[in-house]
């Protein structure tokens, strides 16, 4: 399964709203769905699983949501330390190579 | 305090190997699923491979029989050997604590370098 994240870079002002794409190229069960943000230097961080379940410690403007083939992630209002490369992931368990990521989107604040 | 501290990463030629650790505290390696994920130089992250609590164990395309993954309940440390390494293996590569469908926590990475 593919995961194809769009924009590849998205630049908005702080307190902005910002909505980032995810299409697989199969159906994904919302289960098998997360979202992750990485800084520099620093290894990824489970934001979302289950297509719209925070993890814990995370904010709640971040939010996800989708089902089938269209996910998104949304951060309602943009912070300065909400600059990062954001992932989204399937699980198929069907498959022996069974996780997959995007190839991720940039979020700059201006 | 869950901390997973990979090392091991280095330069080496193609065609060599090499063996990564990742020393876990705070939770059990042989209970849990867990993972190695590598990240390229351009940003793509690529699970690389996973090691079920019971003993089962599953490949990417891209590295099956050259890579081999293990632990150690003993030392709580999960291994990644890496053989055959060739120039596309370069990456930083994180062990990661799954929780099957996706990755809750990662260390912090060990570079391997293939290149003459």
């Amino acid at each position: 399964i593919v995961l194809t994240q769009s924009p590849g870079t998205l630049s908005l002002s702080p307190g902005e709203r910002a909505t980032l794409s995810c299409t697989t190229s199969q159906t994904v069960s919302n289960t098998y769905l997360a979202w992750y943000q990485q800084k520099p230097g620093q290894p990824p961080r489970l934001l979302i699983y289950g297509a719209s379940s925070r993890a814990p410690g995370i904010p709640d403007r971040f939010s996800g949501s989708g089902f089938g083939t269209d996910f998104s992630l949304t951060i309602s209002r943009l912070e300065p330390e909400d600059c990062a490369v954001y992932y989204c992931q399937q699980y198929d368990d069907y498959d022996d190579s069974r996780w997959t990521f995007g190839q991720g989107t940039k979020v700059e604040i201006k | 305090e869950v901390q997973l501290v990979e090392s091991g990463g280095d330069l080496v030629q193609p065609g060599g190997s090499l063996r990564l650790s990742c020393i876990v505290s705070g939770f059990p390696v042989r209970t849990n699923y867990m993972s190695w994920v590598r990240q390229f130089p351009g940003q793509g992250l690529e699970w690389v491979s996973v090691l079920y609590s019971g003993g089962r164990t599953f490949y990417a395309d891209s590295v099956k029989g050259r890579f081999t993954i293990s632990r150690d309940d003993s030392a709580n440390t999960l291994y990644l050997q890496m053989n055959s390494l060739r120039a596309e293996d370069t990456a930083v590569y994180y062990c990661a604590k799954n929780n099957l469908p996706y990755f809750d926590q990662w260390g912090q990475g060990t570079l391997v370098t293939v290149s003459s």
